[in-house]
């Protein structure tokens, strides 16, 4: 049973460039999160989304970020218009049905923005 | 602010110790979970407790959850040049949609 799979795992954009992130979840799991993290410091909680459903986006920068889990497919993580700041280790986590259950991390993809 | 914090913020002991970590939140919880993250890497689930747990073990990892004084401990009993990382605690929110609320982490250091 594979883990849970982001790519790619290391992506450079200029500032205004757009960036994507990929998020299989493991097989059998229906949940999605979206993490990011700053350098030096602990995981801060962006959006969590069902298949084509966002539950709750109260983590995620009002503009520029987007999500989306799609019926079929990898969960996406839209970044609009780079900068600097969205440098950073973005991290994608599944779990099963009850959320209440483990959550279990990607390797997570490490944004360098120019 | 942080809903875990951890304490210390920065351990360093001898191959063979026991290190332990605190973690203090603020909210009531469904469970808190241990993860460990080697520099420049992912997140390792260690161990998940339940609040109406008390004491869990696996390995050589002991976690206790103290509900009335809101905290935890997360010890790793004779420590090896491995156990070098990084040691997050995470809360879930109250509200019951799983997102995990995340400590500043403590950073491990084992010497060999």
């Amino acid at each position: 049973n594979a883990g849970v799979m982001q790519n790619p795992r290391h992506l450079v954009r200029r500032r205004g460039q757009e960036a994507r992130l990929r998020c299989s979840p493991m097989k059998g799991h229906s949940h999605v999160y979206w993490y990011r993290q700053l350098p030096e410091e602990g995981l801060k909680f962006m959006v969590y989304l069902q298949k084509e459903n966002i539950i709750d986006e109260s983590g995620m920068p009002k503009e520029r970020f987007s999500a989306e889990f799609p019926k079929e497919g990898p969960s996406i993580l839209r970044i609009q218009q780079v900068v600097r700041g969205d440098s950073a280790a973005y991290f994608c986590a599944s779990s099963p049905p009850d959320p209440r259950e483990t959550q279990y991390f990607g390797p997570g993809t490490r944004l360098l923005v120019l | 602010s942080q809903q875990g914090e951890e304490d210390p913020q920065a351990l360093s002991i001898q191959e063979g110790e026991n290190a332990t970590m605190n973690c203090s939140y603020k909210t009531s919880i469904n469970n808190l979970q241990w993860y460990r993250q080697n520099s420049g890497r992912g997140l390792v689930h260690l161990i998940l407790i339940r609040s109406n747990e008390r004491e869990k073990h696996s390995g050589r990892l002991r976690v206790t959850l103290d509900t009335s004084k809101k905290s935890s401990s997360l010890l790793i009993t004779a420590s090896r040049a491995a156990d070098t990382a990084s040691y997050f605690c995470a809360t879930d929110a109250k509200d019951n949609t799983g997102k995990l609320i995340f400590g500043q982490g403590t950073t491990l250091q084992v010497k060999p």
